[in-house]
C-alpha cells in the first residue's frame, strides 16, 4: 500500500468554482502534513500546513481527519493561476525525522 | 531567485559516462536533500544529510553517490546509470532544529536527467 496516495485527476474547472482534493496516508503514527503546489515544470513549493484543528489561508482551507487518515484541500473561487499540481505530503516517523513521503499529486487546471 | 541552485538544469549522458549533479543553498539551512521525481511517480527521497553527516540512504542502488562537503553543498555522483534511472532529481533544503520540523522543503528546478 503506497505510504501517501492521491487521485492524479485531473480536476477540469471554471473560474471561480470551489474543488476539493482528498488524500490518505497509511501510517497512523504520521505527525506532520502539508500541501505543496507544483507548478508545470516548476519546483515544488509549500502551499500550508495542515492542522488537526482544520486551518484556512484566504481561499485555501485544509483539514486532518486522522481517525480516517486522510486530508482535505479546499479551494474556492478558483483563479486561472491556481492551476498546477497539489501534492498531499506527510512526515514520515518510519524515517529520521527529517525527511517527507510526497503523494503523486493531482492535477488542477482552471479555465475562462 | 531560488535560494537552491542546481546545476546542469539538463543533463544527456551515455550508460558509462560519470557525471555529477551539483546543488547550492543559500539559506543558511542545516539539513539537504535529492528527491528524484519521475513521470506518474511520486517524489522519491533518495539521501538525506543533516549538518553534513548521512541520515538517511533510501534503498539507493550504488551508482548513485551523494558527497555533502558541507552545509551548503550537495552533490550526486552518477556513474553506469541505466535508461529507467532518467528523470528530474531535485535538491532541496530545510532547517531543523532538535528534530522538529515545520515541512518546509526549499526545493531548487532540478536536474533533468537523460540517460541513453
Amino acid at each position: 500500500r503506497k505510504e501517501v496516495e492521491q487521485d492524479p485527476g485531473p480536476f477540469n474547472v471554471p473560474e471561480g468554482a470551489t474543488v476539493a482534493f482528498n488524500c490518505t496516508y497509511s501510517n497512523s503514527a504520521s505527525q506532520s502534513f502539508f500541501w505543496y503546489r507544483q507548478d508545470c515544470r516548476k519546483e515544488p513549493k509549500l502551499l500550508m500546513s495542515v492542522y488537526s484543528s482544520g486551518n484556512e489561508d484566504g481561499r485555501f482551507t485544509a483539514q486532518l481527519n486522522r481517525a480516517s487518515q486522510y486530508i482535505s484541500l479546499l479551494i474556492r473561487d478558483s483563479k486561472l493561476s491556481d492551476s498546477a499540481t497539489y501534492l498531499c505530503v506527510v512526515k514520515g516517523v518510519a524515517n529520521s525525522g527529517y525527511a517527507l513521503n510526497f503523494g503523486k499529486g493531482t492535477s488542477l487546471l482552471v479555465t475562462p | 531567485e531560488t535560494g537552491v541552485t542546481q546545476t546542469p538544469r539538463h543533463l544527456v549522458m551515455g550508460m558509462t559516462n560519470k557525471k555529477s549533479l551539483k546543488c547550492e543553498q543559500h539559506l543558511g539551512h542545516n539539513a539537504m536533500y535529492w528527491y528524484k521525481q519521475s513521470a506518474k511517480k511520486p517524489l522519491e527521497l533518495m539521501f538525506v544529510y543533516n549538518f553534513k553527516e548521512q541520515t538517511e540512504n533510501n534503498s539507493v542502488p550504488s551508482r548513485f553517490s551523494p558527497e555533502c562537503p558541507n552545509s551548503s553543498h550537495l552533490f550526486l555522483h552518477l556513474h553506469t546509470l541505466q535508461p529507467e534511472d532518467s528523470a528530474l532529481y531535485l535538491c532541496a533544503s530545510s532547517q531543523e532544529s532538535s528534530g522538529a520540523n515545520t515541512g518546509e522543503l526549499f526545493f531548487g528546478e532540478g536536474s533533468r536527467l537523460t540517460v541513453l
